[in-house]
């Protein structure tokens, strides 16, 4: 079964850091482009970052630039994403997503939540 | 970039049909957009893309018939008939631009209510 499991969320005070982790199993891990897309509490999905099959190349929405870091490890099968300097607006539910062939995000997670607040 | 604007909110009865529309940006009319089903609780599940026709590739892993796509001018449909509860959830549509399509912009989400 094609499976994407996050990790790593929790309560972290304003200006403080964390680090996520999405493991994959069911698929050929190190051949896809792999993303992160985040959902505040009630609103809709605003993508993160992504990072390409080999960790080569790395993408950031500016919201997030010279904050977060993305990279894999791709003989663990894991996906990670680096948050430093946590505003209040970084509170959401953290999502990674496998890009398909098509470039559609084709699977998710089932998202690991991430609480900053003092 | 595009924006993608949809209402924030849609209802239909059991067993009637529905069309959720996402809305993109003058000057984007040639973009293709994805739907992405979210059951409460649950992550995003990939329904399918649309372009200024009607489905490109194909649909998600267990995608009833009963949902469709169209795409004119510069709006994405999504068309669900025969709806059952299973079908009330949020709709997000998305859409992929930029360097090697690695960035992403969403709409809103539309909730769906079925009564």
């Amino acid at each position: 079964e094609v499976q994407l499991v996050e990790s790593g969320g929790g309560l972290v005070q304003p200006g403080g850091s964390l680090r996520l982790s999405c493991a994959a199993s069911g698929f050929i891990f190190s051949r896809y482009t792999m993303h992160w897309v985040r959902q505040a509490p009630g609103k809709g999905l605003e993508y993160v970052s992504a990072i390409s099959s080999n960790g080569g190349s790395t993408y950031y929405a500016n919201s997030v630039k010279g904050r977060f870091t993305i990279s894999r490890d791709n003989s663990k099968n894991t996906l990670y994403l680096q948050m430093g300097s946590l505003r209040a607006e970084d509170m959401a539910v953290y999502y990674c997503a496998r890009r398909g062939s098509s470039t559609s995000l084709d699977v998710w997670g089932q998202g690991t939540t991430v609480t900053v607040s003092s | 970039q595009p924006v993608l604007t949809q209402s924030p909110s849609a209802s239909a009865s059991l067993g009637a049909s529905v069309t959720l529309t996402c809305t993109l940006s003058s000057d984007y009319s040639n973009y293709k957009v994805d739907w992405y089903q979210q059951r409460p609780g649950k992550g995003p599940r990939f329904v399918m893309r649309v372009g200024t026709g009607e489905i490109v590739g194909s649909k998600g892993d267990g995608i009833p018939d009963r949902f469709s796509v169209l795409g004119s001018g510069l709006n994405r449909y999504l068309t669900i008939k025969n709806i059952q509860e299973e079908d009330e959830s949020d709709y997000h549509c998305g859409a992929d631009y930029g360097s090697g399509s690695n960035s992403w912009v969403f709409g809103g989400g539309t909730k769906l209510t079925v009564l």
